[in-house]
């Protein structure tokens, strides 16, 4: 079955700036997660949705948005690009639901967005 | 807020030596554990997991994990390493039995296995 799949692969922005990305998580997961990764910071939490509403938030600016689509595909968003978002931005499915939170979850390949 | 450290950045071994990467989380409750591994260019996969049960896991490619509860602790072992587990290793946490799913990663140990 289908991994989950992440577009674009690659991209270049420049200062200032708005980028979306895009997620299509595993079929019939309804959880899905977006994590930025850098050198220096690691792999931080953005933020998870299921069915259609964030239910956590990690610690990132409000530049930083995303939103759910009925069929589970997520797109995340960053307004007016800084240098300091250049990282591996990476989208994770999993399995859980309302309560039951006892499994893993898929990671896409991700997006590296590159701000110049 | 729960927070994961991982104690080693960079381990070099060589072939068929013994592998112990440690993992330590601060979080007083019920915790699932993981750990993923990054191969370059590649994405992150898990290794193994850990929910509940017999504290010892087993997972792919040869690796294990003990999960030591008083101590908070979830090291990744493989008694003999190969050229191919050159990679980056991450420990991640989540809360069990939460309302919502996310993963707290330790800053990973990248592994170096010459041959």
């Amino acid at each position: 079955k289908a991994g989950v799949t992440q577009t674009p692969r690659y991209l270049i922005k420049t200062r200032g700036q708005q980028v979306t990305l895009s997620c299509s998580p595993i079929s019939g997961h309804r959880s899905v997660s977006w994590y930025q990764q850098t050198p220096g910071q690691g792999l931080q939490f953005l933020f998870e949705y299921f069915s259609e509403t964030q239910r956590n938030k990690g610690n990132f600016p409000g530049r930083f948005s995303g939103r759910q689509f009925s069929n589970s595909r997520s797109e995340m968003n960053v307004s007016t690009l800084e240098l300091g978002d250049s990282a591996l931005y990476l989208c994770a499915s999993s399995l859980v639901t309302g309560t039951f939170m006892n499994t893993e979850a898929f990671f896409g390949q991700g997006t590296r967005l590159t701000v110049v | 807020a729960q927070s994961v450290s991982q104690h080693n950045h960079h381990v070099i071994l060589s072939e068929a030596a013994s592998l112990e990467l440690g993992c330590n989380y601060s979080y007083g409750g019920t915790v699932n554990l993981f750990w993923y591994v990054q191969y370059p260019g590649q994405h992150l996969q898990l290794l193994l997991k850990y929910f509940s049960g017999d504290p010892l896991v087993k997972g792919i490619k040869g690796f294990e994990a003990e999960f030591i509860k008083s101590k908070f602790s979830f090291n990744l072992r493989k008694p003999s390493v190969q050229w191919s587990d050159t990679a980056e290793y991450f420990c991640a946490v989540n809360r069990g039995g939460g309302s919502n799913y996310k993963l707290t990663f330790g800053k990973g140990t990248l592994l170096t296995v010459n041959p």
